[in-house]
């Protein structure tokens, strides 16, 4: 495997589901981002780790929960969410979040539909 | 609010010609300027990056600062049917406790007609 992946890439889930998004980076990064995509606006950061810790929550509803349990790793778990929860989720990776020097690499996404 | 702004287009060039994409920033503080492209259904994929006032050449595409004006731009020489996708910019915004984020804008559909 190489660059970002994310898994699952599709994604419906009824309101009172619980379900887990993986991204894993190959890259040997230190920086991993959360972001959504929804139509018709911009990329929404929505978290960021930087060696494993939190640095940034974009005011994310707590019906999203990430857990980065390594540099490599990060997942986002999804419990009660709305319709209007339903977009692309994007995985990215940097090697490292502090500076303004940094470029982010983005996984392949995972399309969720809340039902 | 820290903006970063971009006609949604579509923007529609012949093939062969040049594509201009123009992106303007609030935060004047900003010091990292990316362009991504984005294909239907596909992720972002970095294709520029620029630091310092000027342009910057890679093969067909050039990118161009203005901190002054707040202005950045990508341009895209000898047009193919295969650059058609939308173009986001995005810039560095300090967000405190020296870190940073990438706010981006809401892309510029580009379509090259052959």
């Amino acid at each position: 495997e190489t660059g970002v992946t994310q898994t699952p890439r599709h994604l419906v889930m009824g309101m009172t589901n619980k379900k887990s998004l993986k991204c894993e980076q190959h890259l040997g990064h230190n920086a991993m981002y959360w972001y959504k995509q929804s139509a018709k606006k911009p990329l929404e950061l929505m978290f960021v780790y930087n060696f494993k810790e939190q640095t940034e929550n974009n005011s994310v509803p707590s019906r999203f929960s990430p857990e980065c349990p390594n540099s490599s790793h990060l997942f986002l778990h999804l419990h009660t969410l709305q319709p209007e929860d339903s977009a692309l989720y994007l995985c990215a990776s940097s090697p490292e979040a502090r500076g303004a020097l940094y470029e982010q690499f983005f996984g392949p996404g995972t399309r969720l539909t809340v039902l | 609010q820290k903006e970063v702004e971009q006609n949604s287009g579509p923007l529609s060039v012949p093939e062969g010609a040049i594509a201009s994409l123009n992106c303007t920033y609030s935060d004047r503080g900003s010091q990292s300027f990316f362009w991504y492209r984005q294909y239907s259904g596909k992720s972002p994929e970095l294709i520029m990056f620029i630091y310092s006032n000027g342009d910057k050449e890679d093969g067909r595409f050039t990118a161009q600062l203005n901190k002054a004006s707040q202005y950045v731009s990508l341009l895209i020489r000898d047009s193919q049917p295969s650059d058609s996708a939308t173009y986001l910019c995005a810039v560095d915004v300090y967000s405190g406790a020296g870190s940073y984020q990438l706010t981006f804008g809401k892309g510029t559909k580009l379509s090259v007609i052959p």
